[in-house]
């Protein structure tokens, strides 16, 4: 089964640029969350998406935007990069039910390390 | 006060010794929680889910206390591959809230 994957794996931008991030859940997931991993700091929620919709999004202003498609891939958008915008950004999907004998967690993809010059 | 608090470690142990985390939460509506490890530079990979009763999983044990707002992880024998930071999440309010993280490093 394949896992998480994001693209791209790694990108370089100028500070007021604009980025795109992409995400494919699990097959069979519905949920997509998006994280932003500073160097030396903890996972930060940034957004949520089920079934198309944005259902929740973390304490981060209106330039961090995203989308989700009728396939449940995402999209995580950054427009007027910052320098602090450097980070790893994390996508993870869950499957919304329970099934027994697997761990039922969220899984990650591998993230998309940006770097803002 | 923050939703999910870690102390960051670091934890150097000997190998084969036995090593515990806590991780404290302060919102007692939380529904679900998780113990994740991260080896440097990498994403989060799930370890154990935390269940009322408690769960084990080969060496690592993992404890839920809603009483006191915490979980733990017990990891008995350790090996130099436990080397990671040991990240707890608590599921609820539509997120997964994470702590900082707990540093492990085990030596020769």
């Amino acid at each position: 089964e394949a896992g998480v994957t994001q693209s791209p794996t790694h990108l370089i931008k100028t500070r007021g640029q604009q980025v795109t991030l992409r995400c494919s859940p699990i097959s069979g997931h519905t949920s997509v969350y998006w994280y932003q991993q500073a160097l030396g700091l903890g996972l930060q929620f940034l957004l949520w998406y089920d079934e198309g919709e944005e259902r929740n999004r973390g304490n981060f202003p209106p330039r961090f935007s995203g989308r989700q498609f009728p396939n449940y891939s995402s999209e995580l958008n950054v427009n007027a990069l910052e320098l602090e915008d450097s980070a790893l950004y994390l996508c993870a999907s869950r499957y919304r039910g329970f099934i027994t004998g697997q761990k039922n967690g969220y899984t990650f993809g591998s993230g998309t390390r940006l770097t803002v010059v | 006060r923050k939703e999910v608090e870690q102390d960051p470690g670091p934890f150097n142990v000997p190998e084969g010794a036995t090593v515990a985390f806590n991780c404290t939460y302060s919102n007692s509506a939380s529904q679900s929680f998780f113990w994740y490890r991260q080896d440097c530079r990498k994403e989060p990979k799930l370890l154990m889910s935390v269940y009322s009763s408690g769960n084990e999983d080969g060496r690592f044990t993992a404890q839920l206390n809603r009483a006191s707002q915490y979980i733990s992880l017990l990891i008995r024998d350790s090996k130099l591959s436990d080397s990671a930071t040991y990240l707890c999440g608590r599921g609820g309010g539509n997120k997964l809230t994470f702590g900082t993280g707990t540093q492990l490093k085990v030596e020769l």
